[in-house]
């Protein structure tokens, strides 16, 4: 079974700073996914950025960039010039991908790091 | 382009009475999950869908609970019974799963339930 730990349950950061959300997560699979979901105080999860396991390069979206270091098992997420907007629960989440049916399954998340951003 | 809906979008019900969500995925997707929060933890699986199968079931799916996709578009989930730790908020979610590439999944508002 796959486990996701983020370790930082609180965070605060200044608006234009630059904030690092870390996440940790444990599999003996080789093929997998990792995400970063954002949940505002409106409750609804989006989804932030994604990065697979078999690219070496770090995804980037904008404003949010990652450090995947595979043999580390880390995935951390950067948030560069924070805005007032990025305040919201942070999760991160596993997916492996199925050998049996050559597709991904289902999301395990971790317990999620809550960011505020201040003025 | 809809999103993925979900109905009611909150609950509040008896100890021991039955309660049905029903989630409406984003067109032309063919997985359906659901997952349940509770303040201030992150989502847990219950089970997925593609199409009209159920492919997972969690432990943490009890008896009580049950979900059905019957014709692989929208999905209801209903719990029996209810019990006061049944209070959460089960968020429903969608993907196109193809093989061979990733499965990016989009969630609803998801459907507050509150037992009393």
């Amino acid at each position: 079974a796959q486990t996701v730990t983020q370790s930082q349950p609180e965070m605060s950061v200044q608006e234009a700073e630059t904030v690092t959300l870390s996440c940790t997560y444990d599999t003996s699979e080789n093929n997998y996914y990792l995400f970063w979901y954002k949940q505002p105080p409106s409750r609804q999860m989006i989804l932030v950025i994604r990065q697979e396991a078999y690219k070496q390069q770090n995804a980037t979206e904008n404003r949010f960039s990652v450090n995947f270091q595979k043999a580390a098992k880390s995935f951390s997420l950067k948030i560069s010039d924070s805005q007032l907007g990025d305040t919201a629960m942070y999760f991160c989440a596993f997916m492996k991908h199925a050998a049996d049916t050559g597709t991904a399954s289902k999301l395990t998340f971790g317990t999620g790091t809550r960011l505020q951003v201040t003025l | 382009d809809t999103g993925v809906s979900q109905d009611p979008r909150h609950k509040i019900t008896k100890r021991g009475q039955n309660v049905t969500f029903r989630c409406d995925p984003i067109s032309e997707h063919n997985r359906l999950y659901w997952y349940r929060q509770t303040l201030g933890q992150g989502p847990e699986f219950l089970t997925y869908f593609q199409n009209e199968a159920q492919l997972e079931k969690s432990r943490l799916l009890s008896d009580r609970f049950s979900a059905e996709r019957p014709k692989g578009s929208f999905s209801t989930l209903e719990i029996q019974r209810t019990e006061q730790g049944d209070s959460a908020m089960y968020l429903c979610a969608s993907s196109l799963a193809l093989r061979w590439t990733g499965n990016t999944i989009y969630f609803g508002e998801g459907s507050w339930l509150t037992v009393v």
